[in-house]
């Protein structure tokens, strides 16, 4: 069973509007929420993290909002551009030195 | 010029065949992790190593096997036993007692038939 959630396989954004990419968890244990960016052929790119104490993390146009009530966390780009396309992954963490569970990706397409 | 390297990008192997692919990092970081990837699917850990000489198995190490002889060097082999062994391969690394965040290398391509 998944244990983080990607529900939206792709997302078609204009050049200087909001994306907004979703993501669900189910453990409870998890304590920590990263936001990867991935180009084809190539690893993912540590873009923006968050900690289970804090519901908010801002880092010049990515914000992550956490609302742990609902096990639900989202990744704000604000404005987008055109390199922003790319596919994101969502992914998180029980304890540092372990496991990221990752979840499926989302594509996001940025068209000017 | 610090970094995680793996070689090759692409490698192409007979079925039947281990393979080892390389990953190196001179980040001075504790902990290594292999990641497998396949399409339209997310990352899924297959070993990790959080000190030298010691290992503990992922989600899904059956079918590979991997060593931690020395902190930069984290070798990745995929034996025959691997049923699917085409895939994507990820390494990563980390500072182990500090930090969650993976830092990934650029990736190898295992493509076996």
């Amino acid at each position: 069973d998944q244990q983080v959630k990607q529900n939206s396989p792709s997302l078609s954004v204009q050049e200087g509007r909001i994306s907004i990419l979703n993501c669900d968890y189910t453990n409870s244990m998890f304590d920590y929420f990263l936001w990867y960016k991935k180009y084809p052929a190539e690893g993912p790119t540590f873009l923006i993290s968050i900690s289970s104490i804090k519901d908010k993390n801002e880092d010049g146009r990515f914000t992550v909002f956490l609302n742990k009530s609902a096990k639900h966390l989202s990744l704000h780009i604000v404005p987008s551009q055109p390199g922003d396309s790319a596919v994101y992954f969502c992914a998180a963490s029980a304890r540092a030195g372990t496991a990221l569970i990752f979840g499926k990706g989302t594509t996001l397409s940025v068209s000017s | 010029d610090g970094g995680i390297t793996q070689s090759p990008k692409y490698l192409f192997r007979k079925e039947g065949q281990n393979v080892t692919l390389s990953c190196e990092q001179n980040l001075n970081h504790d902990a290594m992790y292999w990641y497998r990837q396949d399409p339209g699917q997310g990352l899924r850990l297959i070993y990790y190593s959080q000190i030298v000489n010691d290992f503990q198995k992922g989600d899904i190490a059956e079918g590979y096997s991997v060593s931690r002889e020395k902190k930069e060097s984290f070798p990745l082999t995929v034996t025959s036993a691997q049923k699917n062994p085409t895939a994507f391969y990820l390494c990563a690394s980390s500072p182990w007692d500090s930090s969650y965040e993976q830092y990934f290398g650029p990736g190898t391509r295992l493509t076996v038939t």
